[in-house]
């Protein structure tokens, strides 16, 4: 069957770094998504991973690793504002419209 | 322009009300989709349209019914909901090709209540 897990809930402190990991079972693999969703808001892209290693945005960074269906988040020099629910989201191959999502983890950030 | 527009932001309908929730996407998109939002539950695809042709649904109930006139418009028609329905329902579109798969970008959300 398909499957996400990750985290439900954590919390780091301001300039501190933080990592999100997800893992993934899915027939089929056809890259993962991460999300950023605040309360009461829309959930808003972050970062697309499909092959292996990591990628850089900033203060956010994604890695993935395909054979061990394995993905993390990381965000780094933390921010009051970072405080927000994660979701990690998988499309599989043959279907790129329907993502498989996680439950998502909520990161609350302290000063 | 925010990207991804609906109306209403909030609703509270009864049991035997009809009500229509709205989507309407500037970004030139030709995938539009439904999700379902609830506490503690993974998003839940309802339903997809690609160039305007239904692709995906999700073994949604009759109660909810999608229209989607054109590829910038999406509509979600309600009647009879059961107070289980209540939830958070999204909107998003994509720009869906043969390849690789393809962020999508989100609505604000309908905050649905069924009393």
């Amino acid at each position: 069957g398909q499957n996400i897990d990750q985290p439900t809930e954590m919390t780091a402190t301001e300039g501190a770094i933080v990592q999100i990991n997800c893992t993934y079972q899915t027939s089929g693999f056809n890259g993962l998504f991460w999300y950023q969703q605040h309360a009461g808001e829309a959930p808003t892209f972050l970062s697309y991973n499909v092959l292996d290693g990591l990628e850089e945005k900033g203060r956010f960074s994604s890695f993935l690793s395909r054979s061990k269906g394995y993905s993390y988040l990381l965000l780094k020099e933390l921010q009051m504002k970072d405080s927000a629910s994660y979701l990690c989201a998988v499309s599989r191959a043959g279907n790129n419209r329907k993502l498989i999502w996680g439950l998502g983890t909520s990161l609350a950030v302290n000063p | 322009e925010t990207g991804v527009t609906q109306t209403p932001r909030h609703l509270v309908m009864g049991m035997t009300n009809k009500k229509s929730l709205k989507c309407e996407q500037h970004l030139g998109h030709n995938a539009m989709y439904w999700y379902k939002q609830s506490a503690k539950k993974p998003l839940e695809l309802m339903f997809v349209y690609s160039l305007e042709e239904r692709v995906e649904n999700n073994s949604v109930p009759s109660r909810f019914s999608p229209e989607c006139p054109n590829s910038s418009h999406l509509f979600l028609h309600l009647h009879t909901l059961q107070p289980e329905d209540s939830a958070l329902y999204l909107c998003a579109s994509s720009q869906a090709n043969s390849g690789g798969a393809n962020e999508q970008y989100f609505g604000p959300g309908t905050r649905l209540t069924v009393t």
